[in-house]
């Protein structure tokens, strides 16, 4: 079975900091995505990737960035953390192609103070 | 306009009754397209991709109406595990767009 693991399920960080959220994914997919789930809104894509060093906008780009140096792991990172970031955050991955199956990691709720 | 529409619910049935789900979507050159399932709490599932022809997986049946745009999903004989949100996932041009849900709460 494919496993996505993120790093942490609850974080909690103050207004200003600077947030890492890591991703691994053990079955060699070419995919990878960022997003973020709030109440009534669903899942938003932040950032996606479909091969190491490459990275492209999603539809909430703003305020975050992603770094993924090795194929396996896809990094989401806060730059200035905002209050207004304070939500469930979700990485996916799936092999390359029309119908691809995205594979979910149990999700990190993070709290902005 | 949103990109894929859901009712929110939540529909409440008791179990063993017939339940459908209708989800619109705006891009008509839409590819592709999925049912995913979310419990509360837990990570989105895929439940069933939506073929143009119909398809059915026991006792779930997916549509796909490209003329009006919108993918259903019926759900017979419902049991206590079917209590979940159901996400409508439409494949445009690059990327998965996901609905917002539509909670079902499936009673005794």
């Amino acid at each position: 079975d494919v496993k996505v693991t993120q790093s942490s399920r609850y974080l909690v960080k103050r207004t200003g900091e600077k947030v890492f959220l890591e991703c691994v994914q053990d079955m060699d997919h070419e995919n990878m995505f960022w997003y973020r789930q709030d109440p009534g809104l669903g899942l938003r894509l932040i950032y996606f990737s479909y091969d190491v060093k490459m990275k492209e906008k999603g539809d909430i780009p703003e305020g975050y960035s992603v770094s993924r140096e090795k194929k396996e792991r896809f990094s989401l990172i806060l730059e200035s953390a905002s209050t207004n970031q304070t939500s469930m955050y979700l990485c996916a991955s799936s092999l390359r192609g029309p119908n691809e199956k995205l594979f979910f990691g149990s999700g990190t709720q993070l709290s902005v103070l | 306009r949103k990109e894929v529409e859901q009712d929110p619910g939540p529909f409440n049935v008791p179990e063993g009754a017939t339940v459908a789900f209708n989800c619109t979507y705006s891009n008509s050159a839409s590819q592709s397209f999925f049912w995913y399932r979310q419990d509360c709490r837990k990570e989105p599932k895929l439940l069933m991709s939506v073929y143009s022809s119909g398809n059915e997986d026991g006792r779930f049946t997916a549509q796909l109406n490209r003329a009006s745009q919108y993918i259903s999903l019926l759900i017979r004989d419902s049991k206590l595990s079917d209590s979940a949100t159901y996400l409508c996932v439409v494949k445009g041009f690059q990327k998965l767009v996901f609905g917002t849900g539509t909670r079902l709460l499936v009673s005794p």
